[in-house]
């Protein structure tokens, strides 16, 4: 059963342009969400997070956006730089757990071309 | 400023060996975990710790064992490995409470043939 979902693999956008990173989870109980980055033969690094209170975080180029009834958040990143591509991973947890037990999605590859 | 530190980064084990996979951290987290990421997949939790002497399975425990005998080191043991067991594992610390970000080591390849 997966809890958090990331449907599109992989996303290929334009230096200069806009991408739009997407996630869906079916746990109500979810209260606070990440997005980590992975280059290859690297570990996950924290990017950006995001409370249930809130339905906006920005920090510099990375904006997250959640919409709780829909289950729903993204990563806006503009604009996209060539350093961007990498593997995007979603994640979320709750706050009544007493550690940062992250779920996460299966990721989304992201490619910025020239 | 190490961060996680994971050892090795890669090795390949034969079926029924069993090995340990080292991980420690210099930041001093009280938390610490052990996750492992197959092809395609998203990373799935196998065992956490919230400090030395506490332990506790994640999602995906069974063929693991953990221990926490000091701050710094949550080593991760696999006993009779197996080739279900072939994936890339990380080690990851963070601060006390559900809302702070877990900071990751690079990852050990493993594969069992």
């Amino acid at each position: 059963d997966q809890q958090v979902k990331q449907n599109s693999p992989s996303l290929s956008v334009q230096e200069g342009r806009i991408s739009i990173l997407n996630c869906d989870y079916t746990n109500s109980m979810f209260d606070y969400f990440l997005w980590y980055k992975k280059y290859p033969a690297e570990g996950p690094t924290f990017l950006i997070s995001i409370s249930s209170i809130k339905d906006k975080n920005e920090d510099g180029r990375f904006t997250v956006f959640l919409n709780k009834s829909a289950k729903h958040l993204s990563l806006h990143i503009v604009p996209s730089q060539p350093g961007d591509s990498a593997v995007y991973f979603c994640a979320a947890t709750t706050l009544t757990g007493t550690a940062s037990k992250l779920t996460f999605g299966t990721g989304t590859r992201l490619q910025v071309t020239l | 400023n190490a961060g996680v530190t994971q050892t090795p980064k890669f090795r390949i084990l034969k079926i029924g060996q069993s090995m340990t996979l080292q991980c420690t951290q210099d930041m001093n987290h009280n938390y610490m975990y052990w996750y492992r990421q197959d092809p395609g997949m998203g990373l799935k939790l196998i065992y956490y710790s919230v400090g030395a002497g506490i332990t506790d399975k994640g999602e995906v425990p069974n063929g693991y064992n953990v221990s926490r005998s000091t701050t710094e080191d949550f080593p991760l043991r696999l006993e009779l490995a197996a080739p279900s067991q072939t994936s890339v594992y990380f080690c990851a610390s963070s601060y006390p409470g559900g809302y702070t970000e877990a900071f990751f080591g690079q990852g050990t390849r493993l594969t069992v043939v």
